[in-house]
């Protein structure tokens, strides 16, 4: 079975600086997709970020990147410039993506807070 | 575009009871999920509908049953309500996107979250 580890259950810090949020991973399987999501207060879960793992480049959304490490099953998020909106909890979730129809395992989150 | 959506947002049942949560897929998407958040908690998968059938399962007993309709909507139903299904139950939507690797099972695309249902047992 898969499982997905974040070990920050709360990272603070200031708004503007960059923070970066720990992921690792555990699988047998080379086809999958890993992803961020994000879920404010609000309770709505939102995409931040997807990464094929067949890719090498890490992908990138405006100030969202991950730095995906497929060899040591790490896949890191790293927000630049912070805004008091990023507040939120935040999800790294891993998928086969070799067909079937199994779905996404999530890690346990990260509480991310922006101080202003 | 409309997103995901579910109903209702909030619900409090006793234990015992049944209950009936409902999704609409984002417009364009053929399959649902379903998730059951619990407090502090990442989702765990509970199932998912493809072309009207229960195409997998976590690890949730068969209390938790499901349906898709043909226009692609889908019901959760939870029957016997014990004070643990208390939680915030999501409904993601995704497109099937291809054949999966040596023509098995179908590929998915990302999946697209829904607001949640809140449901509470006492």
């Amino acid at each position: 079975a898969q499982t997905v580890t974040q070990s920050q259950p709360e990272m603070s810090v200031q708004e503007a600086e960059t923070v970066t949020l720990s992921c690792t991973y555990d699988t047998s399987e080379n086809n999958y997709y890993l992803f961020w999501y994000k879920q404010p207060p609000s309770r709505q879960m939102i995409l931040v970020i997807r990464q094929e793992a067949y890719k090498q480049q890490n992908a990138t959304e405006n100030r969202f990147s991950v730095n995906f490490q497929k060899a040591a099953k790490s896949f890191s998020l790293k927000i630049s410039d912070s805004q008091l909106g990023d507040t939120a909890m935040y999800f790294c979730a891993w998928l086969y993506s070799g067909g079937g129809a199994d779905g996404l395992t999530f890690g346990k989150g990260t509480h991310l807070i922006i101080q202003p | 575009d409309a997103g995901v959506t579910q109903s209702p947002t909030h619900l409090i049942k006793t234990r015992g009871q049944q209950v009936t949560l409902r999704c609409s897929p984002k417009s364009g998407h053929d399959t649902v999920s379903w998730y059951q958040q619990a407090l502090g908690q990442g989702p765990q998968f509970i199932f998912q509908y493809y072309e009207e059938e229960e195409r997998q399962r976590g690890n949730f007993p068969d209390r938790f049953s499901g349906h898709q309709f043909p226009n692609y909507s889908s019901e959760l139903n939870v029957n016997a309500l014990l004070l643990g299904d208390s939680a915030l139950y999501l409904c993601a939507s995704s497109l099937v996107v291809g054949q999966g690797l040596a023509g098995g099972p179908e590929t998915l695309d990302t999946q697209y979250f829904g607001p949640g249902t809140r449901l509470t047992v006492l």
